[in-house]
């Protein structure tokens, strides 16, 4: 079945206590996302990338990093999470060569940050 | 200046009806992608339509059509028939570039909220 794989769904943490959320697809997709949803925001992008090894900074980007090593894989890292970045974070993917490019996504990982 | 903005933060219809949900983007690119998600209370993202920038006809899925207006930059999805199984939240995003594009913009979303 072709999905897009987010861990963990549920997080609670503490301030400044480094966390990784991994996403993983199995769509051989080259373009892969992450999103945080907010409130009366919307969904607003956080990092993305068009391949291996090349990741840009989305809307906002402060307070997160990422890494594309392979392919499949493109986990969101925080460095040292603080309350504000309590949301639910969103990993998508997409298919650059044809079709829509419409993104794929992930359940979704709803983090607090206490 | 907002890429892409939904006016409606709520909407009700009745059963059976059918709703249009407001979109208006702002671009200077030629091309571009304009997509609606939908988002039920279980929380996934599911994708519902898309329209191209070129295409000269409104897109359609079923009982989803997209009223895509390229002067005024409107994309308003239509809803017809409306059951109850549709309401959710609503997104409308756009992909400047088209389909090589990197960067993708969300609206706010629309609460749908269908009545029996």
């Amino acid at each position: 079945e072709a999905q897009v794989t987010q861990n963990p769904r549920y997080l609670i943490t503490v301030t400044g206590k480094k966390l990784t959320v991994t996403c993983s697809q199995n769509m051989n997709h080259e373009y892969m996302s992450w999103y945080r949803q907010d409130p009366g925001l919307g969904l607003r992008q956080i990092y993305y990338s068009m391949n291996v090894e090349v990741t840009d900074k989305g809307d906002v980007p402060e307070g997160y990093k990422v890494s594309r090593k392979e392919k499949r894989n493109f986990p969101l890292i925080l460095e040292s999470p603080s309350p504000n970045q309590t949301s639910l974070y969103f990993c998508a993917s997409s298919l650059l060569d044809r079709g829509t490019g419409e993104l794929f996504f992930g359940e979704g990982s709803r983090l607090t940050v206490l | 200046a907002q890429k892409i903005t939904q006016t409606q933060p709520g909407m009700f219809v009745q059963e059976k009806e059918a709703v249009t949900l407001d979109c208006t983007y702002d671009t200077s690119d030629q091309s571009y992608g304009l997509f609606w998600y939908k988002q039920p209370s279980s929380g996934e993202m599911i994708f519902l339509i898309y329209q191209g920038s070129y295409d000269e006809q409104n897109a359609t899925e079923g009982r989803y059509s997209l009223n895509f207006q390229k002067a005024r930059k409107s994309a308003n999805l239509v809803i017809s028939a409306s059951q109850l199984g549709d309401s959710a939240m609503y997104f409308c995003a756009m992909r400047e570039g088209g389909w090589t594009g990197n960067q993708f913009y969300f609206g706010t979303g629309t609460s749908l909220t269908v009545i029996p």
